[in-house]
């Protein structure tokens, strides 16, 4: 079967660096997306790696290693709006394009 | 607008009733996909439309799930004979299907939150 795991709640301060990990046991991977959603509004993307390394994009980064079936999401210079649910999720050829996703991870953000 | 819209918003219904739950893609996306989020559980995956290909239904729940895309652009989802563990938020996603490993973002739109008494 598929599965997603991440952790379900983290907390961190302003200003700091903060990681998401995200490990997949899943058959044939075919790409791994993170989206934020903010409590109570629609998953918002962040991003998207399919190959081995580092994605970077402004104050948020993405690391993949398909060898070990582990993403994280890293945050810097953390801000109060940062505060929201992250979401991994694994697209697999079975699947077509449609996303298997993890529980989420709680993150929040204080001052 | 330029986004995914969903309605209605909210629907609170009584158990044994059905319910049609509309999704409005972004236009000129192909591809367009219901999920639902239940309380401290990940988006699980419903049904699954590309352009006028058979629909991928793999994710249905039961058979009292169906759900249309008409014209390759609206979908209505159905739940007949409304159960309580239903209670969820839906929501729907639609992306533009380029190439077969392209990137494919999906674009979610606010969801409807169901609430069967």
């Amino acid at each position: 079967g598929q599965n997603i795991d991440q952790p379900t709640e983290m907390t961190a301060t302003e200003g700091a660096i903060v990681q998401i990990n995200c490990t997949y046991q899943t058959s044939g991977f075919n790409g791994l997306f993170w989206y934020q959603q903010h409590a109570g509004e629609a998953p918002t993307f962040l991003s998207y790696n399919v190959l081995d390394g580092l994605e970077e994009k402004g104050r948020f980064s993405s690391f993949l290693s398909r060898s070990k079936g582990y993403s994280y999401l890293l945050l810097k210079e953390l801000q109060m709006k940062d505060s929201a649910s992250y979401l991994c999720a694994v697209r697999v050829r079975q699947a077509g394009t449609a996303l298997i996703f993890g529980k989420g991870t709680t993150l929040s953000v204080s001052s | 607008g330029a986004g995914v819209s969903q309605s209605p918003s909210n629907k609170v219904t009584e158990k044994g009733k059905d319910v049609e739950l509309r999704c409005d893609p972004i236009s000129g996306h192909t591809a367009l996909y219901w999920y639902r989020q239940s309380l401290g559980q990940g988006l699980e995956f419903l049904i699954y439309f590309q352009g006028n290909s058979a629909p991928d239904k793999s994710g249905l729940p039961s058979d009292r799930f169906s759900a249309e895309r008409t014209g390759g652009s609206v979908s209505t989802l159905t739940i007949q004979r409304t159960q309580q563990e239903d209670s969820a938020v839906y929501l729907c996603a639609s992306s533009w299907e380029g190439l077969a490993e392209s990137y494919n973002e999906q674009f979610f739109g606010p969801g409807t939150r169901l609430t069967v008494l």
